[in-house]
């Protein structure tokens, strides 16, 4: 088993339509990232959690760190959020470990 | 906001020869950077993790006479394929740690793309 879960793996949605992906961690952690990884490669980081909840224009990062777990919600969605959502943990060092990603396609 | 760069965006090299790819950080410091390979369809794999003026820290599996890093400067790593071959292909991408208020965090250069042919 993955000390990072993420779900779905794959996700199509319709323009404008709210988007959740999931992650669930089984380690201790200090930090959890979401990154998004576009087709040409390159990665942006979105959001760096330890608690609570974080928002950044149509994107939404919450953590529960008594249940292990992280939601990224997308409002009013858009072809151009289309993606791969990586999820990622810190645990005791620097070093991050990541989830499998979640493939993301909106369509107009 | 911080901004990491690598370069070459991409390479094609022929089997055998080695390939230098150049991380930096370009409005901060770091004295921590990461290199990362990743597989068509699958998640980032930490390779290796880069202290200025000290050796990497591979990660098991990872050959360190083949993938040779160097961390000279606070702002520039550097990742050399050695005696590169078509399995080496790949996407490498590095990270750096940047501490901003009061916690680390990592920013992600754009990648490489590796082809050996």
């Amino acid at each position: 088993k993955n000390e990072v879960e993420q779900s779905p793996q794959n996700l199509t949605a319709q323009e404008g339509e709210f988007i959740t992906i999931n992650c669930s961690y089984s380690v201790g952690i200090s930090a959890l990232h979401w990154l998004q990884q576009h087709p040409g490669g390159g990665i942006v980081s979105l959001f760096m959690l330890s608690s609570g909840k974080k928002k950044h224009g149509r994107l939404i990062a919450t953590i529960n760190i008594q249940e292990k777990h992280s939601s990224l919600h997308i409002t009013a969605s858009h072809p151009r959020d289309s993606a791969v959502y990586i999820c990622a943990v810190r645990s005791g060092t620097d070093k991050l470990i990541f989830g499998t990603g979640t493939r993301l396609q909106v369509f107009p | 906001g911080a901004v990491v760069s690598q370069h070459p965006s991409w390479v094609i090299c022929k089997s055998g020869t080695s390939v230098k790819i150049e991380c930096r950080s370009l409005d901060f410091q770091a004295t921590t950077m990461f290199w990362y390979r990743q597989f068509p369809k699958q998640s980032l794999m930490l390779m290796a993790t880069s202290n200025e003026g000290s050796k990497a820290t591979y990660e098991q599996g990872v050959e360190k006479d083949k993938f040779l890093i160097n961390h000279a400067s606070l702002t520039l790593s550097t990742l050399t394929v050695t005696s590169a071959h078509p399995e080496d292909s790949s996407f490498y991408i590095c990270s750096a740690a940047h501490r901003l208020a009061g916690k680390d965090e990592q920013f992600f250069g754009p990648g490489t793309r590796l082809t050996v042919l």
